[in-house]
């Protein structure tokens, strides 16, 4: 299994501002994974980030917007810059491991 | 379009009853295909995961049964519980890839 962590569980904050989630892994896994859930929608898929490379982003997100970290094989930060409502979502954190993929409790972030 | 389609949308059962959510997906190559469990403010997690080869899953009283030639998916909840209340998410992924397709879900409410 996988025990993933996530800082911080929920935020209110300002449009204009930005906003870095921490995802902490128990143990080291290769790729990492970033998803946002808006309200009464599925997850859809940020990026991808592997270790010691540039994370791989989905069509309709851009690094300027999502900057992402992967300083190890166990930690990952996303960052939500510029923040306006719609960015309010659940931002969840996740990895595969032995065909099953755990995700994190996520983060719920609300912007005004 | 690669699509994931899930119903009925939201469901009412009592304790006690069972219930089958449908999944019908559209995702080709189709590598295997998963069922989350999501408890309103988590993260999801995994119920059961089946290959193309494979025709049903059980997972206690979660059974999965895939039909790959008709790309549909179904959930079977035996002897429901109040626990049992949660979004339940169908989650096929591309053959060769660690893409997802994540469906909307089916909101399941359990009432005593």
């Amino acid at each position: 299994s996988a025990v993933i962590s996530q800082k911080p569980s929920r935020d209110i904050c300002q449009r204009g501002t930005s906003l870095t989630i921490q995802c902490q892994v128990d143990s080291q896994v290769t790729m990492m994974f970033w998803y946002r859930q808006q309200p009464g929608q599925s997850l859809t898929l940020i990026a991808t980030a592997n270790q010691g490379s540039e994370a791989t982003y989905e069509s309709g997100f851009v690094i300027d917007k999502f900057p992402i970290s992967r300083p190890n094989l166990t930690f990952s930060t996303l960052t939500v810059s510029n923040m306006s409502p719609e960015d309010s979502s659940i931002y969840l954190c996740s990895v595969d491991r032995e065909e099953t993929q755990y995700f994190g409790p996520g983060t719920r972030l609300l912007v005004l | 379009k690669n699509q994931v389609e899930q119903s009925p949308q939201s469901l009412i059962i009592l304790e006690g009853k069972n219930c089958t959510l449908q999944c019908n997906y559209t995702v080709s190559p189709f590598s295997n295909l998963r069922w989350y469990k999501q408890d309103t403010g988590r993260g999801p997690v995994s119920l059961t995961i089946m290959t193309f080869s494979e025709n049903t899953k059980s997972n206690g009283r979660y059974t999965a049964t895939l039909d790959a030639d008709t790309k549909q998916s179904s959930l079977h909840i035996t002897a429901s519980q109040l626990s049992d209340s949660a979004s339940y998410i169908c989650v096929p992924r591309f053959s060769g890839t660690y893409k997802y397709i994540f469906g909307t879900g089916t909101r399941l409410k359990v009432l005593a």
